[in-house]
């Protein structure tokens, strides 16, 4: 069965710092691999994902994740941590073009203080 | 472009309750997702539709729950009765038909279901 885990529940860093928020997945087959941010009373929003080619992948608000195929990692990451990026994240997979759904880890509450 | 757009935002019923939620994707997305984020927890699939026509429902409790997407727009997703824990999240996403694995989904805000 695919699956994704987020081992922290939360991350706390100090603004200006470098963040890192870990993910690990578990699939069959080539995985498609994505992060999305979830406000307080909003829906999910979409960061970056990793399909094929450069394991770093760039996304939205300065955050970058890194591909490792032999560790099945994605963690997210973010050079310079702002107060306004504490929300909590989610890394999601998804395998095959069958129509299948995105499949999601537990969460992880990012915490940055002033 | 106009993003997935969900109603009602917030909902109060009792336990053995009926409730209803209602979801439109972004125009000419075929592919429509209802998940369910229960507090703590990442977001579980209910059920996807591909146009009007069911793909995956396999985690959906279908002796309370029920989906329809007529007409293959807009889709509605209902509980009866709803029980206390039913109370989460309910997050509708679409995407674009064709591009299944390397597309992103878009969500809407949800649905906060709060079951007394």
């Amino acid at each position: 069965a695919q699956s994704v885990a987020q081992p922290e529940d939360q991350v706390n860093v100090a603004e200006g710092n470098p963040l890192t928020v870990k993910c690990t997945y578990s699939v069959s087959g080539n995985p498609y691999l994505f992060w999305y941010v979830q406000y307080p009373n909003r829906g999910l929003q979409f960061l970056l994902k990793y399909i094929t080619g450069d394991n770093l992948v760039k996304g939205s608000y300065g955050f970058e994740a890194e591909f490792n195929k032999s560790q099945t990692s994605f963690h997210l990451k973010k050079p310079s941590a702002l107060v306004s990026d504490s929300a909590l994240y989610f890394c999601a997979v998804r395998v095959g073009q069958a129509g299948t759904a995105l499949i999601f880890g537990k969460g992880t509450t990012l915490s940055v203080s002033s | 472009e106009a993003g997935v757009a969900q109603s009602p935002r917030y909902k109060i019923i009792e336990k053995r309750q009926s409730v209803a939620f209602w979801c439109n994707p972004i125009s000419g997305h075929a592919t429509l997702y209802w998940y369910q984020q229960i507090l703590g927890q990442g977001p579980k699939l209910l059920i996807q539709f591909q146009n009007n026509g069911v793909v995956d429902d396999s985690q959906l409790p279908k002796d309370r729950f029920s989906a329809e997407r007529l007409k293959g727009v807009d889709s509605t997703l209902k509980i009866q009765p709803a029980k206390l824990e039913d109370s989460a999240v309910y997050l509708c996403a679409s995407t674009p038909a064709g591009r299944w694995g390397n597309t992103e989904a878009f969500f809407g805000q949800g649905t906060r279901l709060t079951v007394v």
